[in-house]
């Protein structure tokens, strides 16, 4: 496997379900991200991890529940979603080379998991 | 507050040019972005712009003017596997990525 992956690619499920979003990076890099993109808006950022540490949390929803067990792995635990949590999550990862510890370089994506909430 | 503005959908011809454009108004710059998204993909990784001028890479080319707070994706020789969404990202003054809402090109036969 190159880049970035993400399991399951599809997923459907009810409000009282609980699931789980696996990425996986094998770019080597150190930071990973997850995003939501719904249709016709931006991408808007959910969580970033630099070095296996939480670093941005903006303002999302208890009911997603991030987990970076090490730098090649990044996790969105899902619980009592709603209909309109229904996008898709996109993973992505960098490479933090900057001396100040800021978020600098390129991101590459992952191919998404497409989320239905019934 | 911050936005990114970039038309919502254009329609090209196969072997013509087309232009996608993109303003921005952020809490300062470090550098702008460009990346294709094909239907149900991952976006790649297209182009950087943190200086003004032109940057040339194959048939696709970026351009960024700082003090207008414009950029550009030009193009050339479009070919069918060119439909696709374009996103542009700017990077402000606490190295946040700002997302425009994405173009999608249409390219025709």
């Amino acid at each position: 496997e190159t880049g970035v992956t993400q399991t399951p690619r599809h997923l459907v499920m009810g409000m009282t379900n609980k699931k789980s979003l696996k990425c996986e990076q094998h770019l080597g890099h150190n930071a990973m991200y997850w995003y939501k993109q719904s249709a016709k808006k931006p991408l808007e950022l959910m969580f970033v991890y630099s070095l296996e540490e939480r670093v941005e949390n903006n303002s999302v929803p208890s009911r997603f529940s991030p987990e970076c067990p090490n730098s090649s792995h990044l996790f969105l635990h899902l619980h009592t979603l709603q209909p309109e949590d229904s996008a898709l999550y996109l993973c992505a990862s960098s490479q933090d080379s900057s001396p100040s510890g800021r978020l600098v370089d390129t991101q590459y994506f992952g191919p998404g998991t497409r989320l239905t909430v019934l | 507050g911050q936005n990114i503005d970039q038309p919502t959908e254009m329609t090209a011809t196969e072997g013509a040019i087309v232009q996608i454009n993109c303003t921005y108004q952020t809490s300062g710059f470090n550098g702008l972005f460009w990346y294709q998204q094909h239907a149900g993909e991952a976006p790649t990784f297209l182009s950087y712009n943190v200086l003004d001028g032109l940057e040339e890479k194959g048939r696709f080319s970026s351009f960024l003017s700082r003090s207008k707070g414009y950029s550009y994706l030009l193009l050339k020789e479009l070919q069918m596997k060119d439909s696709a969404s374009y996103l542009c990202a700017v990077r402000d003054s606490n190295y946040q990525l700002i997302w425009g809402a994405g173009t999608k090109l249409i390219i025709k036969p």
